[in-house]
């Protein structure tokens, strides 16, 4: 079975720009979450999507958003990009119904993004 | 307030020899405790969970966990410390709320090199 995909793996823009994210969870897996990677605050979760329905929100600014599709694949957006924002965003896919956390959660390689 | 701390950044230790990486936590009630590992490059990977029950838990690569409640611990531990093993290691426990509102922590996690 494919494991946790994300794309692209490595993004560079500017400040001011915005950016959108994919994830496409394991087949079968319904609940997808997103997460910040920086050296200095580790892992700071955004939000959880479950059955295309945001279920859990982190402490982040609106500039960040995403979605659910149909087919359980899961987008995040971030409009207007700070320098703040450059880290590794890590999403991770879920078979359980219940919140992820309560359960094993699979991640992807996660995308590089630097903003400069 | 809720908390998760990992109090080693670094944790060097010779192959063969035991491993142990910390975890200590302030969280009310009964929270679910979790360790992942994070090797070079790649997403986190899912070691073990604590929900209930006995106090060692045993996981995947010959890792396990012992669960402290009265020093609110949860130490990861190997007896027989492997150099593929060395690798970034995150503790994460669920923290107060009801359902599917309750949020995972995370430590800031430490990075374990194992010496051949």
């Amino acid at each position: 079975k494919a494991g946790v995909t994300q794309t692209p793996r490595y993004l560079i823009k500017t400040r001011g720009q915005q950016v959108t994210l994919s994830c496409s969870p394991i087949s079968g897996h319904r609940s997808v979450s997103w997460y910040q990677q920086t050296p200095g605050q580790g892992l700071q979760f955004l939000f959880e999507y479950f059955s295309e329905t945001q279920r859990n929100k982190g402490n982040f600014p609106g500039r960040f958003s995403g979605r659910q599709f149909s087919n359980s694949r899961s987008e995040m957006n971030v409009s207007t990009l700070e320098l703040g924002d450059s880290a590794l965003y890590l999403c991770a896919s879920s078979i359980a119904s219940g919140s992820i956390s309560y359960n094993e959660q699979f991640f992807g390689p996660g995308t590089r993004l630097t903003v400069l | 307030a809720q908390s998760v701390a990992q109090p080693e950044d670094q944790v060097n230790v010779a192959e063969g020899n035991p491993l142990t990486v910390k975890c200590t936590y302030s969280v009310s009630g009964n929270p679910y405790l979790f360790w992942y590992v994070q090797y070079p490059n790649r997403g986190l990977q899912f070691l073990l969970k604590y929900i209930t029950g006995d106090n060692l838990v045993k996981g995947s690569y010959g890792f396990e966990a012992e669960f402290n409640k009265s020093q609110t611990s949860f130490h990861l531990k190997k007896p027989s410390a492997l150099v593929s093993d060395s690798a970034l290691y995150f503790c994460a426990v669920t923290g107060v709320g009801a359902g599917n509102n309750r949020k995972l922590i995370w430590g800031l996690g430490t990075s374990l090199a194992v010496n051949p």
